[in-house]
């Protein structure tokens, strides 16, 4: 049981270049995440999906896409790398949240993250 | 719109107790979480409030008023591992956090 993989650890761009950053769960969750933390500012939520084929925008959405093809990945592309987007980037999942007081249902479980530079 | 609160940094002596408060609004909400990271690290999840009141958690405790839309963490016996940060995140479909409080713990 792997739980929250992503796929590259670390990567360097040149500004403009293109990539797109892999996030994979073996939990069976219907919620993943996709989030960006930078010095002072917390982590911001870029794009969100509820379930296979479903995305939505969070925070920050611009100069990203994202797609949820297969239940257990996450897909976060950059098609045209700018410098403010050198930051640690982080895939999450979860089950379906409700508002009853299970913690196992409402916990979120984070990769390890990927360190991106653009030059 | 949505807004969360909640200190900057917090300053503590080992052995000691302290509560990191957090305020937030937003346009849906299920439940308020807590999370840790340490440095160079990824968030882990210490706990969850869904109802009103306090939820315990070995050292750590969580508190909700879903009227005051307001909540705590409270942190019992500190020890220097959990110098860290700390972030409270409220849900409905997405999980927004702030940008956290920083715990620095004195020997």
């Amino acid at each position: 049981n792997a739980g929250v993989t992503q796929t590259p650890k670390f990567r360097v761009l040149k500004t403009g270049q293109s990539m797109t950053l892999l996030c994979a769960q073996d939990m069976n969750h219907e919620y993943m995440y996709w989030y960006r933390q930078d010095p002072g500012m917390g982590l911001r939520l870029i794009h969100y999906s509820v379930g296979e084929g479903t995305t939505a925008k969070g925070e920050v959405p611009d100069g990203y896409n994202v797609s949820r093809l297969k239940k257990q990945n996450f897909l976060l592309g950059l098609e045209s790398a700018a410098p403010s987007q050198t930051s640690v980037y982080f895939c999450a999942s979860s089950y379906f949240g409700y508002g009853g007081g299970s913690s196992s249902y409402n916990e979120q479980f984070f990769g390890p993250g990927t360190r991106l530079t653009v030059l | 719109g949505q807004s969360l609160e909640q200190p900057s940094e917090v300053t503590a002596v080992e052995g000691a107790i302290v509560q990191i408060n957090c305020t937030y609004q937003t346009s849906g909400f299920y439940g308020l979480s807590w999370y840790q990271q340490h440095d160079g690290g990824a968030p882990t999840f210490l706990s969850y409030n869904g109802l009103d009141g306090l939820e315990e958690t070995g050292r750590f405790s969580s508190f909700l008023s879903r009227s005051d839309s307001y909540g705590y963490l409270l942190l019992q016996e500190l020890q220097m591992k959990d110098s860290a940060s700390y972030f409270c995140a409220p849900r409905d479909d997405k999980i927004i956090f702030g940008k956290g409080t920083r715990l620095h713990i004195l020997p």
